[in-house]
């Protein structure tokens, strides 16, 4: 069955810190994945996803992320945290085909230090 | 502006009231969501719809019905609220066909509190 894991549930770094949320997927194909960030009392933003081609893809906000296949991993980073990127982040894998659906991990929280 | 829009934001209720909790866009797209998500939790699906008159169960077990007669609109029906539906309710929407048909965009969420 699919699953998506983060290890952490919460993480704090200070401002100007690099930073490094964990996912790890569970599918049998190839899988298309996303990570979303999830402001206090808000809904989800997409921050970037991968469906194929280059392991590594840039989102918005500075974000960025890299598909290992061989680990089932797609870790997001950011070289510089700021303040204002404390929220709740999601990854999630889609199940394919139009009747497919995403499947979310359990999210990180973050914290940032001044 | 294209967007997914949800009311009320919050809503404080007492037990065995019926509530129904709206979700419009303005996207365009046909499918449409709910989820719930309780805090610290993964968010869950428990309806979706691929267009007018369809409408599905998700993964999570849920007392809630929803309809979809507008393409736009997708509201969830809980008939006799209990604590136990206090949560957040998210809705969201994607296309059906072509690139970004797996990407979903999401409303700010409704917070229920059952008394």
């Amino acid at each position: 069955a699919q699953s998506v894991t983060q290890p952490d549930i919460h993480i704090t770094v200070s401002e100007g810190a690099s930073l490094e949320l964990r996912c790890n997927y569970s599918y049998g194909a190839t899988p298309y994945l996303f990570w979303y960030v999830q402001s206090p009392g808000q809904g989800l933003q997409l921050l970037l996803k991968y469906f194929s081609g280059d392991t590594l893809v840039q989102g918005i906000k500075g974000f960025e992320a890299e598909f290992k296949r061989s680990q089932s991993s797609f870790n997001l980073r950011k070289p510089s945290v700021h303040w204002s990127d404390a929220a709740e982040y999601f990854c999630a894998v889609f199940t394919g085909g139009s009747q497919g659906n995403l499947i979310f991990g359990k999210g990180t929280k973050l914290s940032v230090k001044p | 502006e294209a967007d997914i829009y949800q009311t009320p934001r919050y809503l404080v209720i007492g037990t065995g009231k019926k509530i129904t909790l709206e979700c419009s866009q303005t996207m365009g797209h046909d499918k449409m969501y709910w989820y719930q998500q309780d805090p610290g939790m993964e968010l869950h699906l428990i309806h979706y719809s691929y267009g007018v008159n369809s409408t599905e169960k998700g993964d999570l077990s849920s007392e809630s019905t929803v309809s979809r007669i507008r393409t736009e609109h997708f509201p969830l029906t809980l008939e006799s609220a209990r604590p136990s539906h206090t949560s957040q309710y998210l809705c969201a929407s994607s296309e059906l066909w072509g690139m970004s048909y797996n990407e979903q965009f999401f409303g700010p969420g409704t917070r229920l509190t059952v008394l």
